[in-house]
């Protein structure tokens, strides 16, 4: 139990154009997501918090209008890359909630490269 | 404001020897959860152990285990009889109770056991 699946698992895109993330809860209803982001060698960070029905919560100095987050339904949650550029090549992690035992289960993870 | 720290950038051991992983923590908070995650090189992020702060008994899962010392705030992780696929980075977290609440990470620990 508490699979959480992201699509695409790496994508390329030319500098200017939009990248859509997919995160998806398998086996469980979660209210609640996460969108992180993660340079080499390093930790995780957070960029937002999605909630189903209503609106991100955004961490400090992440752009709301650069990182469009869409959590419509109780299972999958989307991360979009509007106009993107080199400077936003990296690895985004989403991870979902589970209700019962306050414990983040984490999607694979997506390599975004911007040429 | 929480933090997570692990004072060891990076650790190396034998296969089957025992090793353990540094964690310490500041909050003000009473009630919390702590977390260890591995991160393999395909960079999922998997749950290892949870331990709940108002539980006394030390959490384990198999060849993990936890020595939680909740006055000292700290929360090692201990991995017994190690295998080549213990190797990863290591991270420990902490999330507070009650609600969606965030994860804070550490900068991690990357592990390596050599045959």
């Amino acid at each position: 139990g508490a699979v959480v699946s992201q699509h695409p698992s790496r994508v390329i895109c030319k500098s200017g154009t939009s990248v859509k993330i997919e995160c998806r809860s398998l086996d469980f209803q979660a209210t609640t997501m996460f969108w992180y982001r993660q340079f080499p060698k390093q930790s995780l960070m957070l960029m937002a918090t999605s909630n189903e029905g209503s609106k991100a919560t955004y961490e400090q100095g992440v752009e709301k209008d650069k990182f469009l987050i869409n959590h419509a339904s109780l299972t999958l949650s989307t991360l979009t890359v509007t106009s993107a550029h080199p400077e936003d090549s990296s690895f985004y992690i989403c991870s979902a909630l589970g209700d019962r035992e306050e414990t983040q289960y984490f999607g694979p993870g997506t390599r975004l490269l911007v040429l | 404001a929480q933090t997570v720290t692990q004072s060891q950038p990076e650790m190396s051991v034998q296969e089957a020897e025992t090793v353990t992983l540094s964690c310490t923590y500041d909050t003000s908070e009473n009630n919390y959860y702590l977390f260890w995650y591995k991160q393999p090189p395909s960079r999922q992020m998997i749950l290892v152990i949870r331990q709940e702060a108002y539980k006394q008994q030390n959490a384990t899962e198999n060849r993990f285990s936890v020595n939680f010392q909740k006055a000292a705030k700290s929360f090692s992780l201990k991995i017994s009889d190690s295998q080549l696929g213990d190797t990863a980075m290591y991270f420990c977290a902490f999330m507070k109770h009650g609600g969606a609440q965030k994860l804070v990470f550490g900068q991690g620990t990357r592990l390596t056991i050599n045959p």
